[in-house]
């Protein structure tokens, strides 16, 4: 079983640019998790879909954003790129509410750098 | 909001038994307690998840007190590979009427296996 992927592994962009990451979860998983690790630090927790909703976010501004995809992949969004969103960001995804453990399972995730 | 504190570092040798412990004093009634190991660059990977009391599979065991503020990962007889970052996150599952679904990780504790 294939587990969750993230595209792309290394992203580099410039100040005030865009940036737009990328998640496949787990066949038959309905969430996807967001988290923002910036380097030496833990997880941040970023953003929540389920079912393609947001379902919660975390203590980030409004320029980091997302969607769920009808076939439950997901994109993070970060807007106006600022030097301190340098940062690996980790997509995990798990099962539908209610079946079974809400463990989620990470991919690899996303090696942004910010010039 | 449960906010999760562990040691920042420990040391243990070969065939040891290692024990990380988790503090989260405003954990909620819904909320689950879910252990990870991180290596630099990778998506965290899930070890164990447990409510409350003794919890154990193939890898490891977490110990949960009835009150629940604390939690214990326990790893037996570590080797060199166990040398990783270890983060427990709290965060519920499924749906509560509250609304506030935030997924709070620990500082992680990061544990050095000697030979």
């Amino acid at each position: 079983e294939a587990g969750v992927t993230q595209s792309p592994t290394h992203l580099i962009k410039t100040r005030g640019q865009q940036a737009t990451l990328r998640c496949s979860p787990i066949s038959g998983h309905t969430s996807v998790y967001w988290y923002q690790q910036a380097l030496g630090l833990g997880l941040q927790f970023l953003l929540w879909y389920d079912e393609g909703e947001e379902r919660n976010r975390g203590n980030f501004p409004p320029r980091f954003s997302g969607r769920q995809f009808p076939n439950y992949s997901s994109e993070l969004n970060v807007n106006a790129l600022e030097l301190e969103d340098s940062a690996l960001y980790l997509c995990a995804s798990s099962p539908p509410v209610g079946r079974g453990a809400d463990t989620q399972y990470f991919g690899p995730g996303t090696r942004l750098t910010v010039l | 909001l449960a906010k999760t504190t562990q040691p920042i570092s420990m040391d243990s040798y070969e065939g040891q038994e290692v024990n990380i412990t988790c503090s989260h004093n405003n954990i909620a009634t819904n909320d689950y307690i879910t252990w990870y190991q991180q290596f630099p660059s990778q998506g965290p990977r899930f070890i164990i998840q447990g409510y409350k009391t003794k919890v154990t599979n193939e890898v490891a065991s977490l110990f949960i007190p009835a009150d629940r503020k604390s939690s214990t990962l326990s790893l037996p007889r570590v080797s060199l590979s166990d040398t990783a970052v270890y983060y427990c996150l709290v965060g519920p599952r499924g749906y509560t009427t509250s609304g506030t679904y935030k997924y709070i990780f620990g500082t992680g504790t990061r544990l050095k296996v000697l030979a």
